[in-house]
């Protein structure tokens, strides 16, 4: 079935590079996704990849994508106290489906 | 130009009733899509409209059901709530469908509670 999996906690100290990782099920992905969600605040699209690519990148964030593997990660240069968020990946085959969302902690 | 903006932002309801959430677009944006947000499931897809035209569907049972005006606002109804649909709903908008444009804005959220 469809599933998408990535860890519950990331604990990371300012200034280095955060590494957020998700693995999904559903080879026929189109695109994958990454959400990032504020405390007190809304979700916001963070960046997507088309399945036919391997990396994105886009200032202080870098998407790669395993498709052999199906694993997709999302690494946050420099890491800020902004940061601080719930990081959710996302595939979408005919409906996009959700991981439970990475809790990202800045150690300052 | 103005965000997703959701109505009302916060509702109370008793089981067996139904629920209509409104959402209005960012101004020019033609897709429509929500989510029902909850402790336990996480983050669910439950469809998305673009101009007037449900285009994909999550996996929730037909009390859920949806549509789309031609000034691209949207309307989302549940029938006869259930304990378990107490949830965050998020919309959110974009020019084009989703997949297609990593412009997607979201609302703040209308927080359902069923008792």
């Amino acid at each position: 079935g469809e599933d998408v999996e990535q860890s519950l906690f990331l604990s990371v100290r300012e200034g280095d590079s955060s590494v957020i990782n998700c693995t999904y099920t559903d080879s026929s992905s189109t695109y994958l996704y990454w959400y990032k969600q504020e405390p007190g605040a809304g979700l916001q699209l963070l960046t997507y990849i088309f399945s036919n690519m391997d990396m994105k990148q886009d200032q202080r964030l870098t998407v790669l994508l395993n498709k052999k593997d199906k694993h997709l990660s999302l690494r946050i240069a420099d890491t800020q106290t902004g940061d601080s968020a719930i990081y959710f990946c996302a595939e979408e085959v005919d409906k996009i489906i959700f991981g439970k969302g990475t809790r990202l902690h800045i150690l300052p | 130009k103005a965000g997703v903006t959701q109505t009302p932002r916060y509702l109370i309801k008793t089981r067996g009733q139904q629920v209509t959430l409104s959402c209005s677009p960012i101004s020019g944006h033609r897709s429509v899509s929500w989510y029902q947000q909850t402790p336990g499931q996480g983050l669910q897809f439950l469809f998305e409209y673009f101009s007037e035209t449900q285009r994909n569907k999550g996996n929730f049972p037909g009390r859920f059901s949806g549509r789309q005006f031609s000034n691209s606002r949207s309307e989302m109804n549940v029938s006869t709530l259930e304990l378990g649909d107490s949830a965050l709903y998020l919309c959110a908008s974009s020019e084009v469908m989703r997949g297609a444009t990593d412009t997607q804005y979201f609302g703040p959220g209308t927080r359902l509670t069923v008792l």
